[in-house]
């Protein structure tokens, strides 16, 4: 079963820029999650999605930050304007259906350094 | 609320020596546990999870924790350690009915030879 998919692998850019990530979850994986992961902590939940509904974005900077699950499959996360403690892994994550303590499987992450 | 603590930012063993990392936690309903392993450039595996079922729990390559109610405890060890268990460790939990994830700060496993 291929696992969850993320790119670009790394990303460098000049803060007030923006960029953008992709993540491609595991096939029939209805949740879908995004986490910022600071160099030297643990990762820390941005956004959730249901299908192509927002669970959870309790956490995710809406001043700066989107993202958005059109079909339900694909998500994009937007960060525009960067900012320099914007530098981080985004790790993105799903999780099939419910079930008592089925886990999250988490993609390889996307780097990002801003200047 | 949930909420996880490892104790310990970094921890270094011999090769063949006892690996325990330890991770407290407090939640306000039964929770569900995780340890998660990353290497460098890559994301979070799962090594194993507690779901209220046996206390003690035995994952891949080796580890195993044990859920120790009195003590809010779900510490990870492995009898003997290997070089390649050199990572980065993460401890999680999650409540019952919840979807959300939440991470210790992470324990850095250095093995010496």
């Amino acid at each position: 079963e291929a696992g969850v998919a993320q790119s670009p692998r790394y990303k460098i850019i000049e803060k007030r820029q923006s960029v953008a990530f992709w993540c491609n979850p595991i096939s029939g994986h209805a949740t879908l999650y995004w986490y910022q992961q600071i160099l030297g902590q643990g990762p820390k939940l941005l956004i959730q999605f249901q299908n192509n509904g927002v669970v959870d974005d309790s956490q995710l900077p809406k001043d700066r930050f989107s993202a958005e699950r059109l079909k339900g499959v694909d998500s994009t996360l937007k960060i525009q304007p960067a900012k320099l403690e914007d530098s981080a892994v985004y790790l993105c994550a799903s999780r099939g259906t419910s079930g008592r303590g089925n886990e999250q499987y988490f993609g390889p992450g996307t780097r990002l350094t801003v200047t | 609320a949930q909420s996880v603590t490892q104790l310990g930012s970094h921890v270094s063993v011999s090769e063949g020596a006892l690996v325990l990392l330890r991770c407290n936690y407090s939640s306000s309903v039964p929770p569900y546990l995780f340890w998660y392993v990353q290497y460098p450039n890559q994301g979070l595996q799962l090594l194993l999870k507690y779901t209220s079922a046996a206390t003690l729990v035995k994952g891949i390559n080796g580890f195993e924790a044990e859920f120790k109610k009195s003590e809010t405890s779900f510490h990870l060890t492995k009898p003997s350690a290997h070089m390649s268990d050199a990572a980065e460790y993460f401890c999680a939990v999650r409540g019952q009915g919840a979807q959300k994830l939440v991470f210790g700060q992470g324990t850095r496993l250095t093995i010496n030879p």
